[in-house]
């Protein structure tokens, strides 16, 4: 997981609390990544950003909001926090665009365990 | 949409042993595809990435394959270890698109015992 920086290791916020999750990389990767990974249901894509100042939906944005500050930098912001978002969120980054040659890999941070009482 | 299945989801053998991963998908229309291992509360390290492309790629002692006209790819693990045990994902990578997303199996989580 070198390269990949996540903030908080742990969390656990009631019901209705916001916070911010957050991401950086040292990589000078282009595409960053948000990922919850949940029992049963593999890793699913939050948000992401193909690049500085542009950010999609995933497949769950629902509920979430990101921000790409800078290259290095990509928060994902849980403005009112439900149980349903109990999990384990992962950032990761890698190459896109013109970049594509260099295969595409991503490379995953160690991960944030919320936990939404 | 595409869906990715591992299976087993759950495997344990003697260490020592050969052991192939198996990893499905239904879209074969891919860029590429990456194996990953996941140790407990840890995130993921990417083990093998393949081209669509390619055929296999080799790491050591890990060896990925790739039929992507039957949406299959296999993970082979020759001489087991202890230090193998972890869970491991296969995800795979749309061809289109301005970056490259993934989607992921639910994984395979393998014990290697002495």
């Amino acid at each position: 997981n070198a390269g990949v920086t996540q903030t908080p290791k742990f969390q656990v916020l009631k019901t209705g609390q916001s916070m911010t999750l957050q991401c950086a990389q040292d990589m000078n990767h282009n595409s960053m990544y948000w990922y919850r990974q949940d029992p049963g249901m593999g890793l699913r894509l939050i948000y992401y950003s193909a690049s500085e100042g542009t950010t999609d939906k995933g497949e769950v944005p629902n509920g979430y909001n990101v921000s790409r500050l800078n290259k290095r930098e990509f928060s994902l912001r849980l403005e009112s926090a439900a149980p349903s978002q109990t999990s384990v969120y992962f950032c990761a980054i890698g190459t896109s665009g013109r970049l594509r040659t260099l295969y595409n890999e991503q490379f995953f941070g160690p991960g944030t365990r919320l936990t939404v009482l | 949409k595409q869906e990715v299945t591992q299976i087993p989801a759950a495997l344990s053998v003697p260490e020592g042993e050969n052991l192939v991963l198996n990893c499905s998908f239904t879209d074969s229309a891919i860029y590429n595809l990456q194996w990953f291992r996941q140790d407990p509360g840890k995130g993921l390290t990417s083990l093998l990435l393949i081209q669509s492309s390619q055929r296999e790629q080799t790491s050591g002692r890990l060896n990925a394959s790739l039929d992507k006209s039957s949406g299959r790819s296999t993970l082979y693990i020759a001489a087991s270890q202890p230090g193998d045990s972890a869970t491991y994902l296969c995800a795979v990578r749309r061809s289109t698109g301005t970056a490259s997303k993934l989607t992921f199996g639910t994984g395979t989580r393998l014990q290697v015992t002495l």
